[in-house]
């Protein structure tokens, strides 16, 4: 099977912008979650998705949000763009059945 | 909330000895805990997984070992080898499985 997939894998944006991250999940996975890495704070729950629904959130502002499709497939946006958001942004898919969680590439996001 | 310390931060071994990297964590309902490895600029890798059913899980000469009672896991890799340099994060999620939840990191360094 495929790995897990995210789009772009880079990207530059400017304060103030907005800015939504694309992420295909491993065929036949229904649940995927988003997690932030920086240096700082390290690997950090954004949200989870399951059947298109938000099951779960992290302590992060309104400003990140996300959705996920009929075919599993994960979009996170992030609105209003802070210097703090620049960051490796992950996400990971995972069988039903079990705890395993398996990651995409992640998209690297600068925002200057 | 569930939260994650890992121990050390760094950890720098001569090849052919073991390394060991130890974690805590506050949930006793916690009951899944993998362990990833990241490798600069990749994504991270599950290497190994333990459930709060078994004590003790070996891959190879990757093991894994869980003290539910005093609430901390961990990693043994022994025999190391030059490629196990990168940075190994453990993880513990409650029953669902809906959010791992990270301790902060071990950048391991192999020395040949």
């Amino acid at each position: 099977k495929a790995g897990v997939t995210q789009t772009p894998r880079y990207l530059i944006k400017t304060r103030g912008q907005q800015v939504t991250l694309s992420c295909s999940p491993i065929s036949g996975h229904r649940s995927v979650s988003w997690y932030q890495q920086t240096p700082g704070q390290g690997l950090q729950f954004l949200f989870e998705y399951f059947s298109e629904t938000q099951r779960n959130k992290g302590n992060f502002p309104g400003r990140f949000s996300g959705r996920q499709f009929s075919n599993s497939r994960s979009e996170m946006n992030v609105s209003t763009l802070e210097l703090g958001d620049s960051a490796l942004y992950l996400c990971a898919s995972r069988p039903t059945d079990s705890g395993t969680q398996y990651f995409g590439p992640g998209t690297r996001l600068l925002v200057l | 909330g569930e939260n994650v310390e890992q121990h050390p931060s760094t950890l720098s071994v001569q090849e052919g000895d073991s390394a060991v990297i130890k974690c805590t964590y506050s949930d006793s309902a916690s009951n899944y805990f993998p362990w990833y490895k990241q490798e600069l600029g990749k994504r991270p890798q599950l290497i190994i997984d333990i459930r709060s059913n078994v004590g003790e899980k070996k891959d190879q000469r990757i093991a894994v070992t869980l003290n539910k009672t005093a609430k901390h896991f961990s990693l043994h890799i022994t025999e190391t080898q030059p490629e196990d340099s990168a940075v190994y994060f453990c993880a513990a999620t409650l029953p669902g499985a809906q959010k791992l939840v990270f301790g902060q990191g071990t950048r391991l360094t192999i020395n040949p």
